[in-house]
């Protein structure tokens, strides 16, 4: 079984700072890589996608890939209360249609 | 554009009985997954079709659980008898043709008492 891992938190940030969320995956051959937000009680939201080693930016959120390290990371800015939301981190498996998604990591924005 | 579309969106039942949910995919998506989901995890896949085909379904508990894509729309999946441990909320997604982008129902959320 591929595995993902993420920190299960709760992350706890002020509003107006940066909040830093990661994953590790298991699998080198994973090719596609997805953020998704999820609300308490809520189905899975996708918030970002990253296919090539770097940064990509959208909005007050950036995604960052790291292929060699096995290492995806996602950074907001400017957090918000209502950005408060478990964030699960979504791998596909070398070359398919097939996801597997770490534990989340559970955002607390305090106001 | 209406989204994925799942029924019933809460379902309690006890052990050993039967159950089934429905999914209706967005039009047009020939790519449907089902997932399941526990408290404080991420969704696991359960099963995924390409069309009508199963094309995965290596993680379904084959003893109790079945689905079935006719026609290549929707889909339904069942658990025949219920266990305690199945009380999870079931998710459904589908995808468009060749597209890395999954798009979530609002699950179904079961209890097995």
């Amino acid at each position: 079984q591929k595995e993902v891992e993420q920190n299960s938190g709760p992350l706890s940030v002020p509003e107006g700072a940066i909040a830093s969320l990661n994953c590790t995956y298991s699998d080198r051959g994973s090719q596609s890589f997805f953020w998704y937000r999820q609300y308490s009680g809520k189905s899975p939201e996708l918030i970002m996608s990253i296919y090539s080693n770097g940064d990509k930016e959208d909005g007050r959120f950036t995604a960052q890939l790291n292929k060699a390290s096995q290492y995806v990371s996602l950074l907001i800015r400017d957090s918000q209360p209502s950005d408060s939301a478990t964030y699960l981190c979504a791998v596909n498996i070398g070359g398919t249609y097939k996801y597997i998604f770490g534990t989340g990591t559970r955002l607390k924005v305090l106001a | 554009e209406a989204g994925v579309v799942q029924s019933p969106r809460y379902k309690i039942i006890e052990k050993k009985q039967p159950v089934a949910f429905w999914c209706n995919p967005i039009s047009g998506h020939n790519t449907l997954y089902w997932y399941l989901q526990n408290l404080g995890q991420g969704p696991e896949l359960l099963i995924r079709y390409e069309n009508e085909e199963a094309v995965d379904d290596s993680q379904l508990p084959k003893d109790r659980f079945s689905a079935e894509r006719l026609k290549g729309v929707d889909s339904t999946l069942k658990i025949q008898p219920a266990e305690l441990g199945d009380s999870a909320v079931y998710l459904c997604a589908s995808s468009p043709d060749g597209k890395n982008i999954q798009y979530f129902g609002a699950g179904t959320r079961l209890s097995v008492l």
